[in-house]
């Protein structure tokens, strides 16, 4: 249980261009999704914590007008990465997280989706 | 958010029990401790989560004392396929959950 999908798992894209990413909760209602960044050799980077219906919080630094978040559902949010650059270039990890189960809230997350952007 | 502080590396061999310990002295008093195992370019996988005392399941056990200032993760019969990093983290429930990831601790297995 508790499986969440990230398509796609790579993409390749030129500068100027907009990428979208999926990330579904296959079998649980995911409340809260969670988007991180990682660059190579460095930890998971928190991006911004969206809820089901609302809008997405965006960590300090994290342009919000340039990672679009959308969490329609309870099973699916997207990241759209718009008008993207070289720099942009990295590994975007998902995650889910459902309702309280009485053992504390667990994220689990996606396989992570590497954009490359040329 | 509660910062957690772990190795950075550990070295094992096969077959040896590896147990990994971290500190988070600052955790609050409805924070869970959660472990997770990352390979390259994949996600973070959950391992185990814990509250207090210790937690089994079938890939490791938790260790937490009753400060709950630290915890210490157990792999049994660790293998190669164990080779990963390994991250200590403390929800906040105050804080819709949000997790703060360390650099973690590079585990590596060998023959």
């Amino acid at each position: 249980g508790a499986v969440v999908s990230q398509h796609p798992s790579w993409v390749i894209c030129k500068s100027g261009t907009s990428v979208k990413i999926e990330c579904r909760s296959l079998d649980f209602q995911a409340t809260t999704m969670f988007w991180y960044r990682q660059f190579p050799k460095q930890s998971l980077m928190l991006m911004a914590t969206s809820n089901e219906g609302s809008k997405a919080t965006y960590e300090q630094g994290v342009e919000k007008d340039k990672f679009l978040i959308n969490h329609a559902s309870l099973t699916l949010s997207t990241l759209t990465v718009t008008s993207a650059h070289p720099e942009d270039s990295s590994f975007y990890i998902c995650s889910g997280m459902g309702g309280a189960s009485g053992r504390g809230e667990t994220q689990y997350f996606g396989p992570g989706t590497r954009l490359l952007v040329l | 958010l509660a910062k957690t502080t772990q190795p950075i590396s550990m070295d094992s061999y096969e077959g040896q029990e590896v147990n990994i310990t971290c500190s988070h002295n600052n955790i609050a008093t409805n924070d869970y401790i959660t472990w997770y195992q990352q390979f390259p370019s994949q996600g973070p996988r959950f391992i185990i989560q814990g509250y207090k005392t210790k937690v089994t399941n079938e890939v490791a056990s938790l260790f937490i004392p009753a400060d709950r200032k630290s915890s210490t993760l157990s792999l049994p019969r660790v293998s190669l396929s164990d080779t990963a990093v390994y991250y200590c983290l403390v929800g906040d429930g105050r804080n819709d959950y949000k997790l703060s990831f360390g650099a973690g601790t590079t585990v590596t297995v060998r023959a």
